[in-house]
């Protein structure tokens, strides 16, 4: 079953503009996690959001949750042309992560 | 740290024969790997949950039989496809947890892309 569900589920930017991606979920889940995958390639873990954060921040990515909501957004700032990929948010109860369908960012030069 | 390397990165084979996946945990000890397909523009699709030293656990629609997984030690892990297909050519990615601190943080494998002729 799928648990994260992002959207939208493109977004075209130019270099420079934030991004951002939203990730809705079902159940309850201790954490929280989104991923970036380049065309063709494996998945890079980018943050972990715990259940009981609301907001965190790594580099130019910002993540926040509201648990009462079953959401989660992914900002990225001041995007650059090698962000263009595909960003997934997953979400954890257990060992096993479901994911969902993935959002394609693509940032023009 | 954390690295998680797969082989072969690719590999085109005829029908009928079988082929081996490796994924291996370079720098830590992985209690759990996944095995994950991937369909072009698609998510990935969790295929089975393999733990050391046990039988994996697959996932409703994924055949036992016709997809081998053998987690034979902390930092290793294989898949075959037994008897390939064309259609069973797919993106084929594997992640290990080390569960460190009770996290179910995975790390994931650069995938091996297999392309059944």
């Amino acid at each position: 079953s799928q648990q994260g569900e992002e959207d939208p589920q493109a977004l075209s930017i130019q270099e420079g503009e934030n991004a951002t991606m939203n990730c809705s979920y079902k159940t309850s889940i201790n954490n929280l996690q989104w991923y970036r995958q380049n065309s063709g390639r494996g998945l890079v873990h980018l943050i972990l959001i715990r259940s009981n954060e609301r907001e965190k921040h790594s580099g130019r990515l910002r993540v926040t949750l509201d648990t009462s909501k079953k959401s989660s957004s992914l900002l990225i700032t001041a995007s650059r042309a090698a962000d263009t990929a595909s960003y997934f948010c997953f979400t954890g109860a257990n060992s096993k992560l479901t994911f969902g369908k993935g959002i394609t960012l693509s940032v023009r030069p | 740290g954390a690295v998680v390397s797969q082989h072969p990165s690719w590999v085109i084979c005829k029908s009928g024969t079988s082929v081996k996946i490796e994924c291996r945990s370079l720098d830590f000890q992985a209690t759990t790997m996944f095995w994950y397909r991937q369909f072009p523009k698609q998510s990935l699709m969790l295929m089975a949950t393999s733990n050391e030293g046990s039988k994996a656990t697959y996932e409703q629609g994924v055949e036992k039989d016709k997809f081998l997984i053998n987690h034979a030690s902390l930092t290793l892990s294989t898949l075959t496809v037994t008897s390939a297909h064309p259609e069973d050519s797919s993106f084929y990615i594997c992640s290990a947890s080390p569960g460190w601190q009770g996290s179910n943080e995975q790390f994931f494998g650069p995938g091996t892309r297999l392309t059944v002729l």
